[in-house]
């Protein structure tokens, strides 16, 4: 089991371009959350998605960033015209379900910096 | 929503001694509550958690206690040794209804120095 994969690992944009991070859940996963950690800080949560479903983006920004978990492929969290202080850690979780059975799995992470 | 106190922000203890990290929520129908290990530059690892239906559970070293009447649960880790240095996150489910929604403490910086 591979667990789950992000990718790139690090990222590095220029204000004003787009940044697309991706994330494949562990198999068997159909549930997907990403998660931004500023420096030194803990972990916030922004989206929930099942497959072509987003079922929470309580903490997504409301504006440049958006979310998708198509039929076929990874997740991907868009950033568009990319600000400094979108310079965090992006990470990636699953579960295998919803609910109140199945704990997080979190991914290695996407460090992004905005210079 | 949900917020989640964490204490100390650092600890440091020396190899052997026992280390206890303390969190407070204010969600009640918060009922699960998961410890992350972080260590630098890596992805947060899930150590142990609890349900709201349990005081205490054990795992090897490191052991969990929640008090639903005061909303706070804390971490102890015995026997202390120097891969235990990391950053420990505690968290709650806001709501309730959802192990993967949840509200982070800030993080302790644990240091065990051999």
């Amino acid at each position: 089991n591979a667990g789950v994969m992000q990718n790139p690992r690090h990222l590095v944009r220029r204000r004003g371009q787009e940044a697309r991070l991706r994330c494949s859940p562990m198999k068997g996963h159909s549930h997907v959350y990403w998660y931004r950690q500023l420096p030194e800080e803990g972990l916030k949560f922004m989206v929930y998605l099942q497959k072509e479903n987003i079922i929470d983006e309580s903490g997504m920004p409301k504006e440049r960033f958006s979310a998708e978990f198509p039929k076929e492929g990874p997740s991907i969290l868009r950033i568009q015209q990319v600000v400094r202080g979108d310079s965090a850690a992006y990470f990636c979780a699953s579960s295998k379900a919803g609910g109140t059975d199945s704990p997080l799995h979190f991914g290695n992470g996407t460090r992004l910096t905005v210079t | 929503g949900e917020n989640v106190e964490q204490h100390p922000s650092t600890l440091s203890v020396q190899e052997g001694d026992s280390a206890v990290i303390k969190c407070t929520y204010s969600d009640s129908a918060s009922n699960y509550f998961p410890w992350y290990k972080q260590e630098l530059g890596k992805r947060p690892q899930l150590i142990i958690d609890i349900r709201s239906n349990v005081g205490e559970k054990k795992d090897q070293r490191i052991a969990v206690t929640l008090n639903k009447t005061a909303k706070h649960f804390s971490l102890h880790i015995t026997e202390t040794q120097p891969e235990d240095s990391a950053v420990y996150f505690c968290a709650g489910n806001a709501g309730g209804t959802s192990y993967g929604k949840l509200t982070f403490g800030q993080g302790t910086i644990l240091t065990v120095h051999p």
